[in-house]
């Protein structure tokens, strides 16, 4: 079964400042791979996705995420941190071809950003 | 839109009294489920449902009910509520389980006393 792991339960960056949130898995094959957006009072919204081929993936709001299987992670990363920002981020693993398992979720990482 | 809606958003209830929050998706979407979130245990998964009529336990089952009657509805109920299910919970839908990512709804914060 497929694990995630998010070692950072909070992380404060300055407005501006580049951003890199850790993910690593664990998964025998090859991983589905997400990052999820969780506002305050909010649900979770989707980032971005990594399926297969280019390992450095886009998303929405200036987000990226690499994926590198030789370490077994997809860190999230954003170049400058607005104060709109500041949320609950969460990873999460899919199995690859078959798909008939659930997403597993890490715990989360909760960005705050200070002026 | 494609969206999934819960309803309701809040609720405040007495232990034991029964209790349903709807989930709703109109994205035909085969998979739904449910979920709890608490502070520092993340995202635990109630129930799923495969497709209509098609449901299982996930990992924190106990206490909760689910149907699947139709498509679209996923409703999670609780038949005896206890203050240990105080938490805030989510609907997500998908076209397959793992495979494509989930589309959540936007939460329903219970509270029992």
């Amino acid at each position: 079964a497929q694990s995630v792991t998010q070692p950072d339960i909070h992380i404060t960056v300055s407005e501006g400042a580049s951003l890199e949130l850790r993910c690593n898995y664990s998964y025998g094959a090859t991983p589905y791979l997400f990052w999820y957006v969780q506002s305050p009072g909010q649900g979770l919204q989707l980032l971005l996705k990594y399926f297969s081929g280019d390992t450095l993936v886009q998303g929405i709001k200036g987000f990226e995420a690499e994926f590198k299987r030789s370490q077994s992670s997809f860190n999230l990363r954003k170049p400058s941190v607005h104060w709109s920002d500041a949320a609950e981020y969460f990873c999460a693993v899919g199995a690859g071809r078959s798909g008939n398992t659930p997403l597993v979720f890490g715990k989360g990482t909760r960005l705050s950003v200070i002026a | 839109e494609a969206q999934v809606t819960q309803n309701p958003r809040y609720l405040i209830t007495v232990t034991g009294k029964k209790l349903t929050v709807t989930c709703s998706q109109n994205m035909n979407h085969e998979y739904m489920s449910w979920y709890r979130q608490d502070p520092g245990l993340g995202l635990r998964q109630i129930y799923y449902s495969m497709n209509v009529e098609v449901t299982d336990k996930g990992d924190v089952p106990e206490g909760y009910k689910v149907s699947r009657k139709e498509k679209r509805n996923f409703p999670l109920i609780l038949e005896s509520p206890s203050p240990n299910q105080t938490s805030l919970y989510f609907c997500a839908s998908s076209f397959r389980q793992g495979a494509y990512g989930y589309t959540f709804g936007s939460g329903t914060r219970l509270t029992v006393v």
